[in-house]
């Protein structure tokens, strides 16, 4: 089955303490992406990838980390988290074929409480 | 600044009924529009809208683009209960980096 897949589903860690949320997807995706969802802001891109080992800043990138060293894994790492990154996130993939504008498909969300 | 409205921010309707939910942009270098659908899970994909295809059916759903005046809107005839979640509007573009910027999303809810 074609799917996004993201660990742990839900997570509530203290301030400080490093975590790292995986993502996963196994349609040969060039194209993964992450995004946070809070109420009223509707989702915001983190950081996307284009294909391994390019990645670059959405809008919201301060306090995040990511990798693409392998093309079907996109890690997001939050180094030093804090309250304000309490959230919803998706992680996303798409094709490339014309642009990075096509139709993502979404994993089922990892909802991170940081107290 | 590249940004996406969506109106109204929510909406409430009987089954049977139309709705036609809004999507305006400013997006530099705009290269499509989607729309989604988003229930209390991920969001699924409905359409995709770009300068060769600004138009798109399925079903009781339908879309048009107007790239002149920047705007999209999503019309779904004969409501639902199914129909009752968030649809969500990105917007998809290039200025330096390519941007894919969503809209706050409009909350449906479709009473029987």
């Amino acid at each position: 089955e074609a799917q996004v897949t993201q660990n742990p589903r839900y997570l509530i860690t203290v301030t400080g303490k490093k975590l790292t949320v995986t993502c996963s997807q196994n349609m040969n995706h060039e194209y993964m992406s992450w995004y946070r969802q809070d109420p009223g802001l509707g989702l915001r891109q983190i950081y996307y990838s284009m294909n391994v080992e390019v990645t670059d800043k959405g809008d919201v990138p301060e306090g995040y980390k990511v990798s693409r060293k392998e093309k079907r894994n996109f890690p997001l790492i939050l180094e030093s988290p804090s309250p304000n990154q309490t959230s919803l996130y998706f992680c996303a993939s798409s094709q490339t074929s014309g642009g990075p504008y096509n139709e993502q498909f979404f994993g089922p969300g990892t909802r991170l409480t940081v107290l | 600044e590249d940004k996406v409205v969506q109106s109204p921010l929510s909406l409430v309707v009987h089954e049977g009924d139309t709705v036609t939910l809004n999507c305006s942009y400013e997006v530099t270098n705009f290269r499509s529009l989607l729309w989604y659908k988003q229930e209390k899970k991920a969001p699924t994909f409905l359409f995709m809208l770009t300068s060769s295809g600004i138009e798109k059916k399925s079903g009781r759903l339908s879309s048009i683009l107007d790239k002149k005046e920047l705007f999209s809107i999503l019309n779904i005839t004969a409501t639902q209960t199914g129909d009752s979640a968030i649809y969500l509007c990105a917007v998809g573009g290039f200025s330096g980096t390519y941007k894919y910027i969503f809209g706050t999303g409009t909350r449906l809810k479709v009473l029987a």
